[in-house]
């Protein structure tokens, strides 16, 4: 399967522990994009790297976010000191840079904070 | 700033009927318009998308939408529906040089057979 994998796809914790996330793009995108998507609502954008640099953010990431893309290649998103309200799916696209093109998703990694 | 309201949060169809979901978005610039299907337990896909060129795009499964600059609009068609069209529809926009994708909070499509 060459599509943007997520890892893994579901995931529970304990209220104030830390959490990661994998992203594997589609391998020739440059640009790659976290979002989050809670029930009844659309997906919320959380931040986008154009190759290993992170260019925006949204102000819906707190100091407990943080994510990276150490090689333009994968990236992982932490979240710390999990609060019930991040409970989410978490959703990775990615896109090329180049012209209109659209952005591909991958199946999401599903948060519960217990 | 830019957002995107789809009118129908939950609609319900007989097949054969047809379908038309609404999407407006708030953007004076240039747009790129796009429609993502869900179905159940999957990932989100790529209806279709607008970026240039006729305003009538065609989609994968026979959907279709209509771009309508004076309106702000970009309505989903399809005129006749299956059981398996049932997902959950999202409209998305990206405004101008922005990166990010706008999304509305999608509708909910249950077509019975």
């Amino acid at each position: 399967d060459t599509g943007v994998s997520q890892d893994p796809r579901h995931k529970i914790t304990k209220r104030g522990q830390n959490v990661t996330f994998r992203c594997d793009p589609i391998s020739e995108h440059n640009r790659l994009y976290w979002y989050r998507q809670t029930l009844g609502q659309g997906p919320e954008f959380l931040t986008y790297f154009q190759n290993e640099a992170q260019l925006e953010k949204s102000r819906l990431l707190s100091d407990r976010f943080s994510a990276e893309r150490p090689k333009g290649s994968f990236s992982t998103l932490e979240i710390q000191r999990t609060e019930q309200g991040d409970s989410a799916m978490y959703l990775c696209a990615s896109s090329l840079m180049a012209g209109n093109t659209e952005a591909f998703f991958g199946q999401g990694t599903r948060l519960t904070v217990v | 700033a830019q957002s995107v309201s789809q009118h129908n949060h939950h609609v319900i169809l007989s097949e054969a009927a047809s379908l038309e979901l609404g999407c407006n978005y708030s953007y004076g610039g240039t747009v790129n318009l796009f429609w993502y299907v869900q179905y159940p337990g999957q990932h989100l896909q790529l209806l279709l998308k607008y970026f240039s060129g006729d305003p009538l795009v065609k989609g994968i499964k026979g959907f279709e939408a209509e771009f309508i600059k004076s309106k702000f609009s970009f309505n989903l068609r399809k005129p006749s529906v299956q059981w398996s069209d049932t997902a959950e529809y999202f409209c998305a926009v990206k405004a101008g040089n922005n990166r990010k994708l706008i999304w509305g909070l999608g509708t909910s499509l249950a077509v019975n057979p």
